[in-house]
């Protein structure tokens, strides 16, 4: 067990839906990182938030967001879902800001059909 | 930008066989280098990592050397167990520019260790 959580597990919706994943990081780790995995691009950097603020941004669509909230969990929001959006999304957690080694959730399952 | 390429697998050993997985990198600058490994249904556990040239990081039997001349940092084990079936991934992190932090993956490698 990492200590990273993500909820929820599994997501099954629609195209052209939205939907919300959470993930709370490691007790005192200040960064969350974001990344999607896909059988045909692999494992991307999405997006980087440290104490609340954006730190770095990867190939992240238009159509997605995210935010760390005050009390360090963040949300990866994903709208106008379409069926190349189904992946493996996982949430890191780190100390800070350096490559520090990042602690990985167990990640959600997102199928769009 | 930052690359990872690892050799092509999958690859399949008899239990107590001798593993290597090669991994080369093209950075800026000193990155630091990790191996995650991903067994089945599970999000990237963190195996073993360097910080700089020449460290040597290893956990459970396996090892991997950070080596600048070559960029690579080679996976190793002596003798793989079944419960050494996962997916690998060798990865690295820079400390500048807009790529701070951030892991940059290579494409995995399936190993599968038959009894």
């Amino acid at each position: 067990d990492s200590g990273v959580t993500q909820t929820p597990k599994h997501l099954i919706t629609a195209t052209g839906q939205r939907v919300t994943l959470r993930c709370s990081p490691r007790s005192g780790d200040l960064s969350v990182y974001w990344y999607q995995q896909s059988l045909d691009q692999g494992l991307q950097f999405l997006i980087h938030y440290y104490n609340g603020e954006e730190r770095a941004k990867g190939n992240i669509l238009e159509r997605f967001s995210a935010q760390q909230f005050p009390d360090l969990h963040s949300e990866l929001n994903l709208s106008s879902l379409e069926l190349g959006d189904s992946a493996l999304y996982f949430c890191a957690s780190s100390p800070g800001v350096l490559p520090y080694e990042q602690y990985f959730g167990p990640g959600t399952r997102l199928t769009v059909t | 930008g930052n690359s990872v390429t690892q050799m092509e697998g999958p690859v399949t050993l008899s239990e107590e066989a001798f593993l290597t997985i090669n991994c080369t990198y093209t950075a800026t600058g000193y990155p630091s280098l990790f191996w995650y490994v991903q067994y089945p249904g599970e999000g990237l556990q963190l195996l073993l990592k360097a910080t700089k040239a020449d460290d040597k990081g290893s956990n459970k039997g396996f090892e991997a050397t950070y080596r600048k001349e070559t960029t690579s940092f080679h996976l190793e084990k002596g003798s793989v167990q079944v419960s050494d079936s996962a997916v690998y991934f060798c990865a690295l992190a820079n400390a500048g520019g807009t790529s701070y932090g951030k892991l940059t993956f290579g494409q995995g490698t399936i190993l599968t260790v038959h009894p």
